[in-house]
């Protein structure tokens, strides 16, 4: 299976800074025949499930706020909030559907 | 709007079994692969298994198998997961979450979570 890493595990961000989260996988999800990157990202709120933002590592899915943003390929991704709002405040996921079964980041617990 | 709305929580014995139901709306039930995820009390999530509910086919994580069995009816477009010999490591949310585009194997959208409780 894929082993997802993500770091850190919390960061504290003032309201209007920017927060960064780091994904990394235990392979590539560059699938070279369609130069796409199997990567997801996910946001999720106590009491809720979770919520796609990112997919294809960098598309944001509709509706989601242009404060988020996120990069990378191969094996080291990034997803970027560059004003963090009260509403933000999450745990983020990054997932890898590259191979079965998908597998998913710890989470990061995002706080203001 | 796609809808998927799951069961009540739950509270089972240890070696019990639990079956979860997804109802699905607002698309064409049988186009569309239901994935089930799973997410222990303040952990992270887990993927356990996808069902095809066109031709029922199924295909489940390694630790789920021979465990878990994944089911639907299309004349209700609802889709069950059951989880048989319950211990207290099994106590979770659960949810059912439709695949994006057909089998892409990421979810756009997901059910609300169906909390199963194992205790004695």
């Amino acid at each position: 299976d894929i082993v997802m890493t993500q770091s850190p595990d919390s960061l504290a961000v003032s309201l209007g800074e920017r927060a960064t989260i780091n994904c990394k996988s235990s392979q590539s999800l560059l699938y070279s025949s369609n130069n796409k990157n199997y990567l997801t990202w996910y946001q999720q709120k106590p009491g809720q499930p979770p919520k796609l933002l990112i997919y294809w590592a960098s598309t944001r899915d509709f509706g989601v706020p242009d404060r988020f943003s996120a990069s990378g390929s191969g094996t080291d991704f990034t997803l970027t909030i560059s004003s963090l709002q009260a509403e933000d405040v999450a745990v983020y996921y990054c997932q890898q559907h590259y191979s079965i079964p998908p597998t998913f980041g710890g989470g990061t617990k995002v706080e203001i | 709007q796609v809808q998927l709305v799951q069961s009540g929580a739950e509270v089972k014995k240890p070696g019990a079994s639990v079956k979860v139901s997804c109802k699905a709306s607002g698309y064409t039930f049988t186009d569309y692969y239901l994935h089930w995820v799973r997410q222990a009390p303040g952990q992270g999530l887990e993927w356990m298994g996808w069902l095809n509910p066109n031709s029922g086919a199924t295909n489940l994580a390694q630790s789920f198998r021979g465990r878990v069995t994944l089911t639907r009816d299309t004349s209700i477009t609802t889709a069950y997961m059951e989880l048989s010999g319950l211990t207290s490591d099994d106590t979770a949310l659960y949810f059912c979450a439709r695949d994006t585009s057909g089998y892409e194997y990421y979810f756009r959208n997901w059910g609300q979570g169906t909390l199963v409780t194992v205790s004695s």
